[in-house]
């Protein structure tokens, strides 16, 4: 069965100290990874997508890495703006995949002053 | 530049009523995404259409949920006799194709509360 795990659950950090947050995920073939933001109360906003094992992207502070088990949300000096909940999901390959993506729980972060 | 828009943005119902959720999918695209967010859990699947047609619903609950995307208008996800675990908040997302690693963008979604 396709599935996502998001840890940690919740992550709180002091402005400036950087960390990461993990996407495990198993799946029957990956068309790609997708990771957004949401805010409280609104729709998840899109940040990246990777597509295959050993792909990076970057955006400001935050850079997300592929490997073929799991991504890295990594986050660089973040700032109390950063503070949300980021999700991580994935579209598989397959027949009768038709393009839904499967979500992970989320990891809360919270970006103390 | 309109993003993906839905309305309303909150709608209470009681219990047995009809609940009608609206999304417009942004410009240019053409299929459309239903998501449903529990409190407490995370988004799941819940049907994928194209205009007219039905693609994907096999996250939908087989009973009171249904969904149309007809050729003029917005997607409508409907659910009839709504009950206390309908409450949720429910999301559309739309992409110019399907299936291939496209991005989906998601619209600001509607949050039921069924009394």
């Amino acid at each position: 069965e396709d599935q996502v795990t998001q840890s940690p659950e919740a992550l709180r950090l002091q402005e400036g100290e950087s960390s990461s947050l993990n996407c495990s995920y198993t799946v029957s073939g990956l068309r790609g990874l997708f990771w957004y933001r949401q805010d409280p109360g609104k729709g998840p906003e899109f940040l990246f997508t990777l597509y295959s094992a050993g792909e990076e992207k970057e955006k400001e502070r935050l850079k997300a890495t592929l490997t073929k088990k799991e991504s890295f949300l990594h986050i660089t000096a973040p700032k109390p703006e950063d503070s949300a909940t980021y999700l991580c999901a994935v579209q598989p390959r397959g027949s009768g995949n038709t393009g839904k993506l499967i979500f992970g729980q989320g990891t809360t972060l919270q970006v103390k002053p | 530049n309109a993003g993906v828009m839905q309305n309303p943005r909150h709608l209470v119902r009681r219990r047995g009523q009809e609940a009608r959720l609206r999304c417009s999918p942004m410009k240019g695209h053409s299929h459309v995404y239903w998501y449903r967010q529990l409190p407490e859990e995370g988004l799941k699947f819940m049907v994928y259409l194209q205009k007219e047609n039905i693609i994907d619903e096999s996250g939908m609950p087989k009973e009171r949920f249904s969904a149309e995307f007809p050729k003029e208008g917005p997607s409508i996800l409907r659910i009839q006799q709504v009950v206390r675990g309908d409450s949720a908040a429910y999301f559309c997302a739309s992409s110019s194709e399907s299936g291939g690693g496209e991005t989906q963008y998601f619209g600001p979604g509607t949050r039921l509360l069924v009394l």
